[in-house]
Parts: structure tokens; C-alpha cells; sequence
């Protein structure tokens, strides 16, 4: 069973950019997280998904960071436009179908460094 | 709200030597507590899950115990070596809810 699958690994941009990074979970997961990891943190979750819905996002900077899970498959989060504080590695996980008793399977994640 | 503490931030140890690395939890509500190993530039790696009415877990040289009611748990590694070095994130899910609530880490490196 192949994993949670991230790109692009590795992203420098200068400060005001825009960027966007892409998630593809593990076939059959419902659910989908995004968790911001700044450097010497634990992650933070940013937005969880269940399908293409959204069921939490209370912690994304909504008025520069944005999500979507369009087909309930592919998860794309974008920053836009970037500050130097967004500096971090960002996270993704999927989960089969988002109940307490599941597993959150994380991905390699995509190191953003804002110049 | 959940606050997740781990102790110490940073841990150096000679090769041999068993090891314990600490997480507090302020919520004591929590459905389950994860430990993850988290090497340089990659991602988490789940290491052990306690279930809250658990109290502990093993995996090879790994144990990792739980006390909800104080709101406590401890990774014991034995025999450390130096394939062992990275940072251990302690992790909680509350019962109200599916997102992981993380510590900050301890990292940890074995010297041979």
C-alpha cells in the first residue's frame, strides 16, 4: 500500500510569493490533515478535511493560507502571499475515515523556507 | 485546551545506556497518547500507541507508559544506540476530537 505522497519535498520563495504544495493520501482515506511544523515545534493542525469538506480549520491564517479538497482525493494548500514566519515544514496525514479510533498516516512533507 | 509538554528538549547520551524521555498533558480527557520518531528532513514515523485505558506499550527495545490520571507518559529506550539519534514527538488525541495535539519534541542523540 503506498503512503502518503507530498510535493514538492523542498520549496524557497521570497517573502510576499506565492506557493503551493500538494498532498495525495492513501487510497480510500476520507480524511486529510495539514499540520504547519516550524523548526524546534511539534506540528500544528492547520485544516482537517473528511471527503472534500472541511471539518476544522480554526487554526489556518485564512487571510493568507488556503485549502482545498476538490475531488475529496488531492489536497492542495497554498500560501499567498508568504511571510517570513511560514518558514516550516508542512505536514500532510490522511486518516480511513476520520473517527477517534483511526490512525493518521503522515507523509514526508514539503520544508518551505521564505527568504 | 490541550497543552502537550515534553522533557527535555534535548538529550546526549553514550551508546549503551538506557534512556527515558518524558510528555505531560494538561487534559487528561485524551483517547489516546502516540509516541513518533522524526528524522532529520523527513516524516513521523509512528513508534508506539497507548490506548487511554492502557498502560503501557512495547515494541522491541521500546516501552512507553501511560498514567492518564496524572497525566503522564514516559518512552523507555534500551540499550540506546546510535541509529536511535533523532527527535521523539509525544502526541495526544482527545476524546472529543480526531487532530493530534503535539509536544515540541525531545531530540536525542547517541554517541558511539
Amino acid at each position: 500500500e503506498a503512503g502518503v505522497a507530498q510535493s514538492p519535498r523542498y520549496k524557497i520563495i521570497e517573502k510576499r510569493q506565492s506557493v503551493a504544495f500538494w498532498c495525495n493520501p492513501i487510497s480510500g482515506h476520507a480524511t486529510l490533515y495539514w499540520y504547519q511544523q516550524i523548526l524546534g515545534q511539534g506540528p500544528k493542525l492547520l485544516i482537517q478535511f473528511q471527503n472534500n469538506g472541511v471539518v476544522d480549520d480554526s487554526q489556518l491564517p485564512k487571510d493568507r493560507f488556503s485549502a482545498e479538497r476538490l475531488k475529496g482525493v488531492d489536497s492542495t494548500l497554498k500560501i499567498q502571499p508568504a511571510k517570513l514566519e511560514d518558514s516550516a515544514v508542512y505536514l500532510c496525514a490522511s486518516s480511513r475515515n476520520g473517527q477517534t479510533t483511526d490512525t493518521q498516516y503522515f507523509g514526508p512533507g514539503t520544508r518551505l523556507t521564505v527568504l | 485546551k490541550q497543552e502537550v509538554t515534553q522533557i527535555p528538549a534535548a538529550l546526549s547520551v553514550p551508546e549503551g545506556e538506557n534512556l527515558v524521555l518524558n510528555c505531560s498533558f494538561t487534559d487528561s480527557a485524551i483517547y489516546n497518547l502516540q509516541w513518533f520518531r522524526q528524522d532529520p528532513g523527513k516524516g513521523l514515523t509512528s513508534l508506539l500507541l497507548i490506548q487511554s485505558s492502557q498502560r503501557e506499550q512495547t515494541s522491541g527495545r521500546l516501552n512507553a507508559s501511560l498514567d492518564k490520571s496524572s497525566g503522564r507518559s514516559t518512552l523507555y529506550i534500551a540499550a540506546s544506540q546510535p541509529g536511535d539519534s533523532a527527535t521523539y514527538l509525544c502526541a495526544v488525541k482527545n476524546q472529543a476530537g480526531t487532530a493530534l495535539i503535539f509536544g515540541k519534541g525531545t531530540t536525542l542523540s547517541v554517541s558511539s
